[in-house]
């Protein structure tokens, strides 16, 4: 019930394409739910999040989409660029609580 | 924006040597932290939570006296590895919870024990 699932493990699009990202969990109790980037030897950083009121957020060209009833939610990153280029991860946490629970990360490559 | 530091970026150390690693919120006050592992190529394993001015708390599998966690002020979390082996040679990352509940990570620490 703690598991975030996430696929897939790696992808590859060409420059200016959709990345699609897609994560699955099991806890209901979960109500935070952030997609982080991170590049090699760095921490991860913050992209973007969602709370389960909404169904999509959208903040610049990544937008999350959350299906509640099925208990998913998945990150499109538009008009995709060699520098989006890392690896991204869905958490997931309880409201005070806080703890996230990562999925097992994505590995993308944005080709020229 | 939030923003958290670790020190140091990266340490190598001898096998059975102790080795701290400091992690602070550098503009906002943060009551918890979080430390994470994370070995090459995989995700990040949550090790312990840190409650400024209490003990921590260790998730199962990870040993609390190994892995000491000391939360003495808003700002300051450190995680000192004891008697640290090559199998403890990782990348320590911390988080801080700011104001709206939001964690953010710091830089992360690399680890190399010889």
């Amino acid at each position: 019930q703690q598991q975030v699932k996430q696929s897939p493990q790696s992808l590859i699009v060409q420059k200016g394409g959709i990345s699609i990202i897609n994560c699955a969990y099991e806890n209901t109790a979960f109500d935070y739910f952030p997609w982080y980037q991170q590049f090699p030897g760095k921490g991860p950083a913050l992209l973007i999040a969602i709370r389960p009121d909404v169904s999509e957020k959208k903040e610049g060209r990544f937008t999350i989409s959350f299906n509640k009833s099925a208990k998913q939610f998945s990150l499109h990153i538009m008009d995709s660029q060699p520098g989006d280029s890392a690896t991204y991860f869905c958490a997931a946490s309880k409201r005070g609580y806080n703890k996230l629970i990562f999925g097992a990360g994505t590995r993308l490559a944005v080709h020229p | 924006g939030a923003v958290v530091s670790q020190h140091p970026s990266w340490v190598i150390c001898k096998s059975g040597t102790s080795v701290k690693i400091e992690c602070r919120s550098l503009d906002f006050q943060a009551t918890t932290m979080f430390w994470y592992r994370q070995f090459p190529k995989q995700s990040l394993m949550l090790m312990a939570t840190s409650n400024e001015g209490s003990k921590a708390t260790y998730e199962q599998g990870v040993e609390k006296d190994k892995f000491l966690i000391n939360h003495a002020s808003l700002t300051l979390s450190t995680l000192t590895v004891t008697s640290a082996h090559p199998e403890d040679s990782s990348f320590y990352i911390c988080s801080a919870r700011d104001s709206g509940d939001r964690p953010f990570f710091g830089p992360g620490t690399r680890l190399t024990v010889l």
